[in-house]
């Protein structure tokens, strides 16, 4: 089945640093979602992006599918900010089905 | 527009028992897909159901089993708990229009399900 790996696992910054996280994929997709998991557990959805850039606010994102890359960016970072990011997609071969990424721990400093 | 509503938030039961957790899509969403995430194993796909079928399924033991009612609510039950299904349940709703669609999942809170 399809593989999702994200780079860095970790990550630390100082509040107002910008950062680049990756999600790499091994075949074709039809769906790939970027969520942002608070301390509470639950997924917020950041984008739906299988392709193209996408911005919001502080973020954006770009899906390379030929390539099978994404990287969501998050610039003047703040505390708030801080959780785990993951990257989401569903197969061409595995309808309804996300297979998720093992995530970005992000921790921002004050 | 009410978002995913999972409930219970918090589950404690012991070995050997059953538990059932529910899920309410928001409105007008007819799909409802289960995942499990455990520190180990990350976020595992369950199943998922769509107008009350399921139409895929994860590499589950047949202990996990789900089922969808005619207004999409949805439940899944786990049978003789063991003390590794200790994690948090997560459900999503989607309006999935079909394959290859946009199928943009929202996801609930989750239940926390500890077994003792």
């Amino acid at each position: 089945g399809i593989q999702v790996e994200q780079s860095p696992p970790d990550l630390i910054l100082q509040e107002g640093a910008n950062s680049t996280l990756r999600c790499n994929f091994s075949d074709s997709v039809n769906n790939l979602q970027w969520f942002h998991q608070n301390p509470w557990g639950q997924l917020i959805n950041l984008f739906y992006i299988p392709s193209g850039t996408k911005q919001n606010g502080r973020l954006s994102a770009t899906t390379v599918a030929t390539e099978r890359y994404s990287l969501l960016y998050i610039s003047s970072s703040q505390t708030t900010d801080s959780g785990v990011y993951f990257c989401a997609v569903e197969g061409m071969d595995s309808s309804y089905k996300l297979i998720f990424g093992s995530g970005t721990r992000l921790l921002v400093r004050p | 527009k009410a978002g995913v509503t999972q409930t219970p938030r918090y589950l404690i039961k012991t070995r050997g028992q059953q538990v059932t957790l529910s899920c309410s899509p928001i409105s007008g969403h007819r799909s409802v897909s289960w995942y499990q995430q455990t520190p180990g194993q990350g976020l595992q796909f369950l199943f998922e159901y769509f107008s009350e079928t399921q139409r895929n399924k994860g590499n589950f033991p047949g202990r996990f089993s789900g089922r969808q009612f005619s207004n999409s609510r949805s439940e899944m039950n786990v049978s003789t708990l063991e003390l590794g299904d200790s994690a948090l349940y997560l459900c999503a709703s989607s309006l999935s229009e079909g394959v290859g669609a946009k199928n943009i999942q929202y996801f609930g809170a989750g239940t926390r399900l500890s077994v003792l």
